[in-house]
């Protein structure tokens, strides 16, 4: 396998639900992303990975929470999520970090996400 | 602050006709890189071009065409001979200083038959 693998790709949880999203990269990347992408809004930062350490958390509500066991792994915990945190969840990795780089990026076909 | 702003939507046109999807940025950092990705159905973002802003150079690929504009602060995309298989969400992105890289809100364009 080759890119960034995503799964599942479709995931419909009640709010009282725990889930885990799982993220792949077979790219040898050292940096890895969730974005958050709901409808007409642009794609929304949450969390970022560099090496395996999180650099960056853009006040995302704690019921998300992320993890990365390994450069090449991504996870991204829920629990107790509410119906507006229905949206795509997209993963991607680029080999570094791209603050204020030229690095582009590699995503995932992402997961739907429904909250009921 | 960094931000990116994709005007348009949405666009439907007619297979060949040409379209131009408009990017405009704003950013204090003198070297920045400016992106474009594609988002077919199938949900994940392709990457279709990265300049960097000393370069002002228009690019063409195939079909494909990107116009830097510094003086404007614009990095507009045009599609010649548009095809239905062109139909997705396109995004505009920025990375510059120490800050990740942020995308527009996209222009979602649908080709016609």
């Amino acid at each position: 396998e080759t890119g960034v693998t995503q799964t599942p790709r479709h995931l419909v949880m009640g709010m009282t639900n725990k889930k885990s999203l799982k993220c792949e990269q077979h790219l040898g990347h050292n940096a890895m992303y969730w974005y958050k992408q709901s409808a007409k809004k642009p794609l929304e930062l949450m969390f970022v990975y560099s090496l395996e350490e999180r650099v960056e958390n853009n006040s995302v509500p704690s019921r998300f929470s992320p993890e990365c066991p390994n450069s090449s792994h991504l996870f991204l915990h829920l629990h107790t999520l509410q119906p507006e945190d229905s949206a795509l969840y997209l993963c991607a990795s680029s080999q570094d970090r791209w603050v204020g780089g030229s690095t582009e990026a590699f995503f995932g076909q992402g997961t739907r996400l429904t909250v009921v | 602050a960094q931000k990116v702003t994709q005007a348009q939507t949405e666009i439907s046109v007619v297979e060949k006709e040409d379209v131009t999807l408009d990017c405009v940025y704003e950013t204090r950092d003198t070297t920045y890189y400016l992106f474009w990705y594609k988002q077919p159905p199938s949900g994940e973002l392709v990457f279709l071009i990265r300049r960097n802003s000393f370069d002002e150079q228009n690019e063409i690929s195939g079909r494909y065409s990107w116009n830097f504009q510094k003086s404007t602060s614009s990095f507009n995309f045009t599609i010649t001979a548009s095809q239905v298989v062109d139909s997705a969400v396109y995004f505009c992105a920025l990375s510059a200083g120490n800050n990740d890289m942020r995308f527009g809100a996209g222009t979602r364009l649908t080709v016609k038959p």
